[in-house]
């Protein structure tokens, strides 16, 4: 089965401070990427996602992930973070089998970003 | 955009009750919807797959007669949580999409409490 492995459970940072949280995954096969925030109070939405061509892929609110195959990772990034950018960050991935598949998710990582 | 509806979002029971948890698609329709429950300072974890009109798919490990898992119409899904006990307490989400890819939509979540 795969899974979804995030590095950082927590994450402080300044304003203006660039970002980048990694994601990696356990499958050797097609998989479907995406990262989904959860900002206070709100529900999970979809950030952006990867399913193919273009290893980088840009989503809302200035984020972009890049895949990189090698190395099973699918890292979420922004150059400059504002304080509203505070919340909880998962990847996610599934396996594209024609039907319609769950998600699996990482731990999710919580962003905190500070004035 | 699309909206999920779940409800209640919050409901606490005492041992050995049951528990009904909707999951309704307010302005589409939803061919399949997913259940996933969370535990404190861990990962959504997918616990099963509902297709409206058909039995629900459990991923390994959840008890199909403990989460029972109705998708009567297009619209709505229910989890129903039977004879409840202390370790059933977490977070419950579902999702839903309308067809194949397209992105899923998340509902707020059931913090469910068993006494």
């Amino acid at each position: 089965a795969q899974s979804v492995s995030q590095h950082n459970h927590h994450v402080i940072l300044s304003e203006a401070a660039s970002l980048e949280l990694g994601c990696n995954y356990s499958y050797g096969g097609t998989v479907n990427l995406f990262w989904y925030v959860q900002y206070p109070g709100q529900h999970l939405q979809l950030l952006l996602k990867y399913f193919s061509g273009d290893p980088l892929v840009k989503g809302i609110k200035g984020f972009e992930a890049e895949f990189i195959k090698s190395k099973f990772s699918f890292n979420l990034r922004k150059p400059s973070v504002q304080w509203s950018d505070t919340a909880e960050y998962f990847c996610a991935v599934n396996i594209p089998k024609g039907g319609a598949d769950g998600l699996t998710f990482g731990k999710g990582t919580h962003l905190i970003i500070q004035p | 955009g699309a909206v999920v509806s779940q409800h209640p979002s919050w409901v606490i029971c005492k041992s050995g009750t049951s528990v009904k948890i909707e999951c309704r698609s307010l302005d589409f329709q939803a061919t399949t919807m997913f259940w996933y429950r969370q535990f404190p300072k861990q990962s959504l974890m997918l616990m099963a797959t509902s297709n409206e009109g058909s039995k629900a798919t459990y991923e390994q490990g959840v008890e199909k007669d403990k989460f029972l898992i109705n998708h009567a119409s297009l619209t709505l899904s229910t989890l129903t949580v039977t004879s409840a006990h202390p370790e059933d307490s977490s977070f419950y989400i579902c999702s839903a999409r309308i067809q194949g890819n397209s992105p899923l939509h998340f509902g707020n979540g059931t913090r469910l409490t068993v006494t």
